[in-house]
Parts: C-alpha cells; structure tokens; sequence
C-alpha cells in the first residue's frame, strides 16, 4: 500500500514551458486534491475533485488545469510556467464526506 | 475575511519544555479541525483531529489539543517536547460553510518549531 505518490519529485521550468504532476492513490479515495505550499502562507488549495471525471477550482486556480480520467489519478497541469509558480505542490485524498487528508511527498518546483 | 491563525510562526524551546501552539478560526458552522506536522524532508502526516464529542483530543507522540467553540480555538499542546519534535505544525479546518461541503481543508499559515538538546 503506497499511499499517495507524486511524480516528479523535483522539477526546473524555464517561464512558459508546460509540465504535468501526476498524483496516484491506492486507497480507494473518492476525493483528490492539489495544494501548492509557500513560506508563511501555509498551504492553499488550488483544484479538486469529488470523484472520476470532476474537478473543481480551490482557492487559488488560475495558471493550473487539472484532470481526473481515472479515479486513482489526479493531474495538474501548467500551461505556461511563471516565476510565481515556483512552489512546492502536494497533492492528497480522502474519503468521502469530513475526513482527513492523506498526502504525497510532493514536488518542488522551481520556474526561472 | 474568514481564516485560520496560527500565532506562532517560529518557536524555540529546548527539550522537556512544554509547548503549546495557538490555533484560532472564523468560521461559523459546525467546524472539524486538524492539526498536521511536517517533519524537514516528509510529507504532511495527521497528528490528531476534532470531530466532535470530547474537546480534548490525543493524538501520536504524545500531542493533544483542546477545542474551545467560545474562543473558536484549537490549540496543541505538548507536556514535554524532544528533539524529535523539530518540525513545522500546521492547524486547519473544514465546515460545512464551503461551497461543496465539508471537503476543503483551510490552513493555517504554520509554525516552525525547533527544540534544542
């Protein structure tokens, strides 16, 4: 049981390249989220998803797409990198209804 | 604008101090409040959670907080802290307040805590 994976796990972007993070669950989890972290800003959420095919925006959505084809895969997706985007992302799931999160190890991304 | 406060960005204490880490909220509603602890290098793990029920809640290493509804508060605490214990604490909540339920964790900006030998 692996828990949730994050693929990759560090990752250097020149402004305007595109990249994809790939997040897995093994548990079964209907609800998956992307959280970016930032020094003194905790973490924020930035989309999720409730179940396969759904997705919603978070807190703060803009410059990221995300996917969720499979109900053990969550995407996020950058379009065309910024500066701003440097951050390390964390992705998580849950089960259905007010329970915890599970977390990834996450990855750190860098946009110059 | 509603939030989640953490009081404390960085503390320092050396072992067997006793820590308490200040947690506060604004949101109305019924409310579940987390507390997670990142250690340097590793991903967010749950140190313990409020549902309902007893407001003291335990939680692993020895970490317990208390939820106090009259002062929107959720405080961790910790009698005797070691030098384990060196990591950043994140306090967060959900309510059923959100749109689409209860689903979205809001945090707290965190605390960096390092404990000395």
């Amino acid at each position: 049981n692996a828990g949730v994976t994050q693929t990759p796990k560090f990752r250097v972007l020149k402004t305007g390249q595109s990249m994809t993070l790939l997040c897995a669950q093994d548990m079964n989890h209907e609800y998956m989220y992307w959280y970016r972290q930032d020094p003194g800003m905790g973490l924020r959420l930035i989309h999720y998803s409730v179940g396969e095919g759904t997705t919603a925006k978070g807190e703060v959505p803009d410059g990221y797409n995300v996917s969720r084809l499979k109900k053990q895969n969550f995407l996020l997706g950058l379009e065309s990198a910024a500066p701003s985007q440097t951050s390390v992302y964390f992705c998580a799931s849950s089960y259905v209804g007010p329970y915890e999160q599970y977390f990834g190890p996450g990855t750190r991304l860098t946009v110059t | 604008a509603q939030s989640v406060s953490q009081h404390n960005h960085h503390v320092i204490l050396s072992e067997a101090a006793s820590l308490e880490l200040g947690c506060n909220y604004s949101y109305g509603g019924t409310v579940n409040l987390f507390w997670y602890v990142q250690y340097p290098g590793q991903h967010l793990q749950l140190l313990l959670k409020y549902f309902s029920g007893d407001p003291l809640v335990k939680g692993i290493k020895g970490f317990e907080a208390e939820f106090i509804k009259s002062k929107f508060s959720f405080n961790l605490r910790k009698p005797s802290v070691q030098w384990s214990d060196t990591a950043e604490y994140f306090c967060a909540v959900n309510t059923n307040m959100f749109s689409g339920g209860y689903n979205k964790l809001i945090f707290g900006a965190g605390t960096r805590l390092a404990v000395h030998p």
